[in-house]
């Protein structure tokens, strides 16, 4: 299967503390992104990184990107209660023009 | 609207029915997919359209379930003789370029009794 591992499953952090979550993938990419899902409901998209990147910002995110170790990880600096959702990597399949998710991480920010 | 609109929002139906499900795309977005969320579970590829291409149905789990496309406009999923396995969140997703930045629906509830 395509489908990415998200490491860890669930993180309980305190409000204001940073959040790291870890994803995993088994074949060659062109790129990565990262969703967050409120509610298990719609997914909202956050950032996406190419397989030529190594790091990349947006706001308080910052994703960076191992191909040679096939992971990714997602930091939250500065933890909100709002940030509390899960959150989900995503990858294609190098020439595939689908999509595959991890299984998530369930975020808890307690304010 | 601007987003992607699912719908309906939650279906309750019985074992054995068919269901109907649609999504109305982002205009101008080529690509669509669905994706099957059980309770608490990751996203479950389903199938996915570009344009006037073949669709990839390689992720719907049996032949009670096809969808269709036409064009880049609305497309719906069906399920024939639902089951009680086939309770979960539809989701669909479309986007300007393939692979990229997906803009989700909020998705259908469905719940087989």
């Amino acid at each position: 299967s395509q489908q990415g591992e998200e490491d860890p499953q669930a993180l309980s952090i305190q409000e204001g503390e940073n959040a790291t979550m870890n994803c995993s993938y088994k074949t060659s990419i062109n790129n990565l992104q990262w969703y967050r899902q409120n509610s298990g409901r719609g997914l909202v998209h956050l950032i996406l990184i190419r397989s030529n990147e190594r790091e990349k910002h947006s706001g308080r995110l910052r994703v960076t990107l191992d191909t040679s170790k096939k992971s990714s990880s997602l930091l939250i600096t500065a933890s909100r209660a709002a940030d509390t959702a899960s959150y989900f990597c995503a990858t294609d399949n190098g020439g595939a023009n689908n999509l595959f998710f991890g299984t998530g991480t369930r975020l808890t920010v307690i304010p | 609207g601007a987003g992607v609109s699912q719908s309906p929002s939650n279906k309750v139906t019985e074992k054995g029915k068919d269901v109907e499900l649609r999504c109305d795309p982002i205009s101008g977005h080529t690509a669509l997919y669905w994706y099957r969320q059980r309770l608490g579970q990751g996203l479950e590829f389903l199938i996915y359209f570009q344009g006037n291409s073949a669709p990839d149905k390689s992720g719907l789990p049996s032949d009670r379930f096809s969808a269709e496309r036409t064009g880049e406009s609305v497309s719906t999923l069906t399920i024939q003789r639902t089951q009680q396995e086939d309770s979960a969140v539809y989701l669909c997703a479309s986007s300007p370029v393939v692979s990229e930045k997906l803009f989700f629906g909020s998705g259908t509830q469905l719940s087989v009794l």
